[in-house]
């Protein structure tokens, strides 16, 4: 089965300063999709960025930015410029890619505070 | 577009009672994850639909949990009777696949379950 994990519970960065929250993974597919979810406080999660895992550019969405080693199955998201509306818990979550469309598995999230 | 609508948002209930949450995906999105989210943790599937039939549903604690997604769109996840340890918050979310592309999860916000 696959596994997430997210070795920091929590991480702290001061405002406009640039942070890298960790996620390594296991499984044995060669071809997937990795993503990194935002919750904030209020509890609705959004997607932050998605990155599929036979690419080997390295995915951008403005602020956000993720670093993907396959072979070390390591997928970190860097958040540059900090704001204080990034405080939130961050998930990485691995999915198959699968005809069916299948379930994501999610580590256990990053909190992360912006200090002003 | 609409998000995922959720209800109720909130619900404090007494263990074995019963309680259901309701689920609106985004229109055309074909498959429907039902998440559960104990506090400080990350979400756990329990249950996934494509259309109105059942693609994984092997987390599902069934002798107490129930899910149905009636003319596959809007989906029931009932709970009877309840247990303390289901206290945690409810995720549904919707998913657009197809075509090899994956643009991951839209979420609800949630319910909140409490069992006294």
């Amino acid at each position: 089965a696959q596994t997430v994990t997210q070795s920091q519970p929590e991480m702290s960065v001061q405002e406009a300063e640039t942070v890298t929250l960790s996620c390594t993974y296991d499984t044995s597919e060669s071809d997937y999709y990795l993503f990194w979810y935002k919750q904030p406080p209020s509890r609705q999660m959004i997607l932050v960025i998605r990155q599929e895992a036979y690419k080997q550019q390295n995915a951008t969405e403005n602020r956000f930015s993720v670093n993907f080693q396959k072979a070390a199955k390591s997928f970190s998201l860097k958040i540059s410029d900090s704001q204080l509306g990034d405080a939130a818990m961050y998930f990485c979550a691995y999915r198959r890619i699968n005809t069916n469309a299948g379930k994501s598995t999610f580590g256990d999230g990053t909190t992360l505070t912006v200090k002003p | 577009e609409a998000g995922v609508a959720q209800s109720p948002r909130y619900k404090i209930i007494e263990k074995r009672q019963s309680v259901a949450f309701w689920c609106n995906p985004i229109s055309g999105h074909a498959t429907l994850y039902w998440y559960q989210q104990i506090l400080g943790q990350g979400p756990k599937l329990l249950i996934q639909f494509q259309n109105n039939g059942v693609v994984d549903d092997s987390q599902l604690p069934k002798d107490r949990f129930s899910a149905e997604r009636l003319k596959g769109v809007d989906s029931t996840l009932k709970i009877q009777p309840a247990k303390l340890e289901d206290s945690a918050v409810y995720l549904c979310a919707s998913s657009l696949t197809g075509g090899g592309m994956d643009y991951g999860y839209t979420f609800g916000s949630g319910t909140r379950l409490t069992v006294v």
